[in-house]
């Protein structure tokens, strides 16, 4: 499994912008970068995924580099409401349709007034 | 479209006694995983159902054990609980293909039952 390395931790003010970064160097072709977030022992949130071009939803947007070493998380308008575990995910590549995700230690955004 | 359910929610066991959890998919999703979250590991998969059949499995010892019925509905089992099994127990379900907003092949979190062993 491609291992992902994220900051523990990060600030940001409500309003701005928050850009999570994420690294995962080992990546292989074929597997894609999810983002979740866990709010306060909650179920774990999707939030977006992509492969190799920018994604963007109602909830985020996910920048991926062109070797897909990194990617950036970005919460273009960050509220209270985003203070949560952020957890990147470079999902195993498919064995039979099989599904496991491997969650690392993540990162827990904290967004101030 | 309603989500993930899992029941109960919250639930007090002693050493030794055995456990059983349910969980409901998304509708029209086939594939049903069950993770574990302690502070101490993290998030850790234990299994993954898909048509009534195990397909994937996590490191985890036998008293962890899970089936799937043919309605895609999914039970955990412990037995002989340990104080260390407790935690919180979180499913998640997916299907191949996409449905609305619901991206095909990703997983889709329940909320979690909080297992406490005293």
């Amino acid at each position: 499994d491609a291992k992902t390395t994220q900051p523990p931790s990060m600030d940001c003010a409500e309003g701005r912008a928050a850009n999570l970064p994420c690294n995962h160097s080992t990546i292989s072709g074929n597997e894609y970068v999810y983002w979740y977030r866990q709010i306060h022992s909650q179920g774990p949130q999707y939030i977006i995924h992509g492969l190799k071009n920018n994604e963007t939803n109602e909830m985020a947007s996910l920048i991926i580099t062109e070797d897909r070493k990194s990617s950036t998380l970005i919460l273009p308008h960050a509220t209270l409401r985003d203070t949560a575990v952020y957890y990147c995910i470079v999902r195993v590549a498919k064995i039979q349709g099989a599904q496991k995700l491997v969650f690392g230690q993540g990162t827990r955004l904290t967004i101030n007034p | 479209k309603a989500g993930v359910t899992q029941t109960p929610r919250y639930l007090i066991k002693t050493r030794g006694q055995q456990v059983t959890l349910s969980c409901s998919p998304i509708s029209g999703h086939r594939s049903v995983s069950w993770y574990q979250q302690t502070p101490g590991q993290g998030l850790q998969f234990l299994f993954e159902y898909f048509s009534e059949t195990q397909r994937n499995k996590g490191n985890f010892p036998g008293r962890f054990s899970g089936r799937q019925f043919s309605n895609s509905r999914s039970e955990m089992n412990v037995s002989t609980l340990e104080l260390g099994d407790s935690a919180l127990y979180l499913c998640a379900s997916s299907s191949r293909e996409g449905q609305g907003y619901l991206s095909a092949d990703t997983q889709y979190f329940g909320p979690g039952t909080r297992l406490t062993v005293l």
